[in-house]
């Protein structure tokens, strides 16, 4: 069964540069979700969107966008990275917003 | 807020059955789901329980009691490939469709 997409997988970047990272959910998966694991650390919720609409706002920085497109993948936008910016960043995907969600294999992001 | 708690590690033989508690505190309760993560990699979806009861499926079971804001993870038969982290995560309606994760507990299978 297709997966969540996620690209690139690995990325290594400098201070203050940007960075976006792409999602594509699972085929007619309306619904996608954005988390960010530190090491050691749970995830922790970004922002989610549904049908193209943003539908929830968690620990996302200001320094950070996102949006969701009309073929339903996600782009997430990291501006002015900071070293504590390095981590895994997962996306999700669900049908509708109240189903389960299933976790894209993640970007590992590197600032330095 | 949220909080959830479960035991940050445990160790199990394998063949053998072991329950991984987890207790959450929320306002507005919608759901409890466990998910296995191996390190490195993506969380993988395990169960949903909304309801009090049993889910079953296969070799894994949980259960939910909502009115002690307690769920339980069972795993049995255990093999080596269960060692991995296992997340708590509760939705609460005042965070929306967000999953609102525990610390997890690593689990380490052992012959």
């Amino acid at each position: 069964a297709a997966g969540v997409i996620q690209s690139p997988r690995h990325l290594i970047k400098e201070k203050r540069e940007t960075a976006t990272l792409k999602c594509y959910p699972i085929p007619r998966h309306d619904t996608v979700y954005w988390y960010q694991q530190g090491p050691g650390q749970d995830p922790q919720f970004l922002i989610s969107f549904y049908e193209k609409m943003q539908s929830d706002k968690g620990s996302i920085p200001d320094r950070f966008s996102a949006q969701q497109f009309s073929d339903y993948h996600s782009e997430l936008n990291m501006s002015s990275l900071e070293l504590g910016d390095s981590a895994l960043y997962f996306c999700a995907s669900s049908l509708a917003r109240v189903y389960e969600q299933y976790f894209g294999p993640g970007t590992r992001l590197t600032v330095t | 807020g949220q909080n959830i708690d479960q035991p940050t590690e445990m160790t199990a033989t394998e063949g053998a059955i072991v329950q991984i508690n987890c207790t959450y505190q929320t306002s507005g309760f919608n759901g409890l789901f466990w998910y296995q993560q191996h390190a490195g990699e993506a969380p993988t979806f395990l169960s949903y329980n909304v309801l009090d009861g049993l889910e079953e499926k296969g070799r894994f079971s949980s259960f939910l009691s909502r009115s002690k804001g307690y769920s339980y993870l069972l795993l049995k038969e255990l093999q080596m490939k269960d060692s991995a982290s296992y997340l708590c995560a509760v939705r609460d309606r005042q965070a929306g469709t967000a999953l609102i994760f525990g610390k997890g507990t690593t689990l380490s299978v052992s012959s």
